[in-house]
């Protein structure tokens, strides 16, 4: 079965130290996609990044790094010097061949809290 | 802003009570998800639409029920409300409702069952 587990529940940091955000999924398909959304204190959810199982490279956006490993089942999100706009909660999610359906499924989410 | 718009952003209403939920697609997307996000059991796929067909159904509850339109745009109909239908409910929207597609999400419609 799809389980997305996100064992970090809160994260607090001071505003410029690097942080990472875990992420450790579970299929039984060999395609599948993983995702990652941030849902800010205004309630929207707001799209990341996306990454398919054939493509293990890592991937950065500006201050943000994500590292797929497929050997671990784990897909962790690096931002680095945070800043207090990146305070939010971070989904990770699966979408995978089960069921045939393109559903999401969502890992519980990190709240991240950057201090200035 | 995603392009994904729903109406209302707030509802509150009482135990009973049937309420509707609108959602506007991205344009030029055909499929329509709708998930709900609560406390205890986070974020959970509700239902997906395709085209105007039922394509795929998640945790919904019979007292719930959906349909997309012609012009793409669906609704989310819930119906004798009960206090734990409380939780902040979204649409999402991609172009073919394939696997792996990204999906954008609306602004949520948060309801409040009183």
């Amino acid at each position: 079965a799809q389980k997305v587990t996100q064992a970090q529940t809160e994260i607090s940091v001071v505003e410029k130290e690097d942080v990472t955000l875990d992420c450790v999924y579970e299929t039984r398909d060999t395609t599948y996609y993983l995702f990652w959304y941030k849902q800010p204190p205004s309630g929207e959810l707001v799209f990341l990044i996306r990454r398919n199982s054939f493509d293990e490279q890592n991937e950065i956006s500006g201050r943000y790094s994500w590292n797929f490993q497929k050997s671990t089942s784990s897909f962790n999100f690096t931002i680095t010097a945070s800043q207090v706009v990146d305070s939010a909660v971070y989904f990770c999610a699966l979408s995978d061949l089960t069921g045939a359906n393109s559903k999401l499924t969502f890992g519980k989410g990190i709240t991240l809290s950057v201090r200035p | 802003d995603s392009g994904v718009t729903q109406t209302p952003k707030h509802l509150i209403t009482a135990t009973g009570q049937r309420v509707t939920l609108r959602c506007s697609p991205r344009s030029g997307d055909l499929s329509v998800y709708w998930y709900q996000q609560s406390l205890d059991q986070g974020l959970q796929f509700l239902i997906q639409y395709y085209n105007g067909e039922e394509r795929a159904k998640g945790n919904i509850l019979e007292r719930f029920s959906a349909q997309q339109f012609p012009d793409l745009h669906s609704e989310l109909n819930l119906s004798s409300l009960e206090l734990g239908d409380s939780a902040l409910y979204f649409c999402a929207s991609s172009v073919w409702g394939g696997i792996g597609e990204t999906q954008y999400f609306g602004p949520g419609t948060r309801l409040l069952v009183l």
